[in-house]
């Protein structure tokens, strides 16, 4: 099973400021046959089901603002929150979608600080 | 517009079954996955399977393998997700979700069941 760690569990950041979330997955995530990486990312509110943010590790899902952003390959990846605004405090979690079991990370949350 | 709408919470007693329902509307049924996920109180998102509305084919997080079973009904564009013999660490919020067809996560998702287990 591909097991997916986040990193750090928590965070605060000014508004307008940088925020930063790191998910690494325990074997690589990359397709050899479209050389996509089936990585996605999520926000969750309180008290709402998740929100589909990225998908292929760095692509938007339509209707994302552009302070969102995904990168990495393989096994490491990155969402940036170019300039946090108070409507982006949630919980972040990636999830692994290249083989079963599909696993998610165990979250971030992103505070104001 | 693409919903999925589930069935209300449910408190069951340790041992009991629950059967939590998933209704779609707005794209065609048939031609999507259709994923399980849970979320025990304060916790993250965990996995528990998925069916293929189109071939019926099911696969399950080990951890649940042979206590719960998801289906179909095509007809009224509804999915289920029955977890028997419960015990009170599968209290948690239900959730389905849409699997994108073009290999883009889970990209709909359902408001969520609260599935409570109390003796």
């Amino acid at each position: 099973d591909i097991v997916m760690t986040q990193s750090p569990d928590s965070l605060a950041v000014s508004l307008g400021e940088r925020a930063t979330i790191n998910c690494k997955s325990s074997q690589s995530v990359l397709s050899s046959s479209n050389n996509k990486n089936f990585l996605a990312w999520y926000q969750q509110k309180p008290g709402q089901p998740p929100k589909l943010l990225i998908y292929w590790a760095s692509t938007r899902e339509s209707g994302v603002p552009d302070r969102f952003s995904g990168s990495g390959s393989g096994t490491d990846f990155t969402l940036t929150i170019s300039s946090l605004q108070a409507e982006d405090v949630a919980v972040y979690y990636c999830q692994q979608y290249y083989g079963t079991p599909q696993a998610f990370g165990p979250g971030t949350k992103v505070d104001i600080k | 517009q693409v919903q999925l709408v589930q069935s209300g919470g449910e408190v069951k007693k340790p041992g009991a079954s629950v059967k939590v329902s998933c209704k779609a509307s707005g794209y065609t049924f048939s031609t999507y996955s259709i994923s399980w996920v849970r979320q025990a109180p304060g916790q993250g998102l965990e996995w528990m399977g998925w069916i293929s509305v189109y071939n019926i084919n099911t696969n399950y997080a080990q951890k649940l393998q042979g206590r719960v079973t998801m289906t179909t009904d095509t007809s009224t564009s509804t999915a289920y997700m029955e977890l028997r013999s419960l015990r009170s660490d599968d209290t948690a919020v239900y959730y389905c979700a849409r699997v994108s067809s073009s290999e883009r996560g889970f990209d709909y998702w359902g408001q969520g069941t609260l599935v409570t287990v109390s003796a």
